[in-house]
């Protein structure tokens, strides 16, 4: 069963701490998403890869976050340093040739910055 | 300026009846369409997804309709169950085939009454 997996599922930590969230795509897939969630703004795009290359972070503060794909298994994104306003659930999705478009989620991480 | 609207955040229906929910947005550039649903404390899920190129797609209980020159979309459940009962983002997106990019509206909580 292909299934994006994230890790942590929660996370609390300080201000100012670094927090760093991974993301396994399913494999095969080409490309991976980086999203956050808030009530406001419910589903933003932070950042997204094709074949490992960053396409677009755009959505990404820069001065703060950070994000990689160190291989084609792993995608990463980094909070540092993390601040309350990042509290939200960050979600990792992927999808690639065969996929109709579509994107397929994780579970996310919940992030709770103290 | 959210190029992606969902004007209700919620919206409750009897089961048994249809739930309609609406999608509008900005870019005439946008030419493919997708729905996800989300349960809590989980990722979003494709539900069902539409090309500019047509104004209505079906897959069981779920239709979306589209309606281009007034850059709207809507998602149609009939009949509703209560395990509908989930929010629902409808997002729109620019690309090629394998990569595209999505942005997303901010959501409607729907209720299904038993």
């Amino acid at each position: 069963d292909a299934r994006v997996t994230q890790t942590p599922r929660h996370k609390v930590t300080e201000m100012g701490q670094e927090v760093t969230m991974r993301c396994q795509p399913i494999l095969g897939h080409n490309t991976v998403f980086w999203y956050r969630q808030t009530m406001m703004q419910g589903l933003e795009l932070l950042a997204y890869f094709r074949n490992r290359a960053p396409l677009d972070d755009s959505g990404m503060p820069k001065d703060r976050f950070s994000a990689e794909m160190p291989d084609a298994t792993l995608a990463t994104l980094k909070i540092q340093p993390s601040e309350p306003r990042d509290s939200a659930v960050y979600f990792c999705a992927s999808g690639g040739p065969g996929t109709d478009n579509e994107q397929f989620f994780g579970p996310g991480t919940r992030l709770t910055v103290l | 300026d959210q190029q992606v609207k969902q004007n209700s955040p919620s919206l409750s229906v009897q089961e048994g009846r249809i739930s309609i929910l609406n999608c509008d947005y900005t870019n005439s550039m946008f030419d493919y369409f997708l729905w996800y649903k989300k349960y809590p404390a989980e990722g979003p899920t494709f539900l069902i997804s539409i090309s500019s190129i047509k104004d209505k797609n079906e897959d069981g209980r779920f239709t979306v309709f589209l309606n281009k020159s007034a850059k709207h979309l809507s998602l149609h459940i009939v009949p509703s169950q209560p395990g509908d009962s989930a929010v629902y983002f409808c997002a729109a997106g620019v690309g090629t085939s394998g990569t595209y990019k999505y942005i997303f509206g901010t959501g409607t909580r729907l209720k299904v009454l038993a």
